[in-house]
């Protein structure tokens, strides 16, 4: 398995503009987690999904950040419009049981 | 309120063994994780408790004492690839993991 697969890699756009981040997780995963590191904050979870359905996104920092999961093999997490307060690696990771498997994250920088 | 400590640096020379501390306060509990990052790259999984005592895995050894609210991350035969940073997580009665901001080990010759 290619493990959990994220895109892009990086990005660097302006302030104001849409962002979107996608995730693939692993094949037969049933929970999906979206995080946010920064060097301030450390890991925070944004939203999580399990079977496709959103369950907690309390986490979610402001209606500008929203999230979805339309298939088991497919999230996104979007950012309209974005801040430069934004910027932080932005982690997909999933799970069966206990272990989570992280992607490999999406560097934001917002300028 | 939850919460999760651990140091923030720790280092150790080459060859030698290190001990990482983690105290946590969860509501509820379902057991204590370690995860290893380098830097610029993605967390990864190295040990879960749910029971008290040491786990052993090779070089790395996890230890969890529940009455105390306490774990520890052993790591023996230090080598320079150790150098990373170690994040404890606990996780609670929803099964929603708490995460410290993580301990940076560094390594040196």
């Amino acid at each position: 398995d290619a493990g959990v697969i994220q895109s892009p890699r990086h990005e660097v756009t302006e302030m104001g503009q849409e962002v979107t981040l996608r995730c693939k997780p692993i094949s037969g995963h049933d929970y999906l987690f979206w995080y946010r590191q920064t060097m301030m904050r450390g890991l925070e979870l944004l939203i999580y999904f399990n079977n496709n359905v959103p369950i907690d996104d309390s986490g979610m920092p402001e209606d500008r950040f929203s999230a979805k999961m339309p298939n088991a093999s497919f999230s996104t997490l979007k950012i309209q419009p974005s801040e430069p307060r934004d910027s932080a690696v932005y982690f997909c990771a999933s799970t069966l049981g206990e272990k989570l498997f992280f992607g490999s994250g999406t560097q934001l920088s917002v300028l | 309120g939850q919460n999760i400590d651990q140091p923030t640096e720790m280092t150790a020379t080459e060859g030698a063994i290190v001990q990482i501390n983690c105290t946590y306060q969860t509501s509820g509990f379902n057991g204590l994780f370690w995860y290893q990052q380098h830097a610029g790259e993605a967390p990864t999984f190295l040990s879960y408790n749910v029971l008290d005592g040491l786990e052993e895995k090779g070089r790395f050894s996890s230890f969890l004492s529940r009455s105390k609210g306490y774990s520890y991350l052993l790591l023996k035969e230090l080598q320079m690839k150790d150098s990373a940073s170690y994040l404890c997580a606990g996780m609670d009665s929803n099964y929603q993991l708490i995460w410290g901001a993580g301990t940076k080990l560094i390594i040196k010759p």
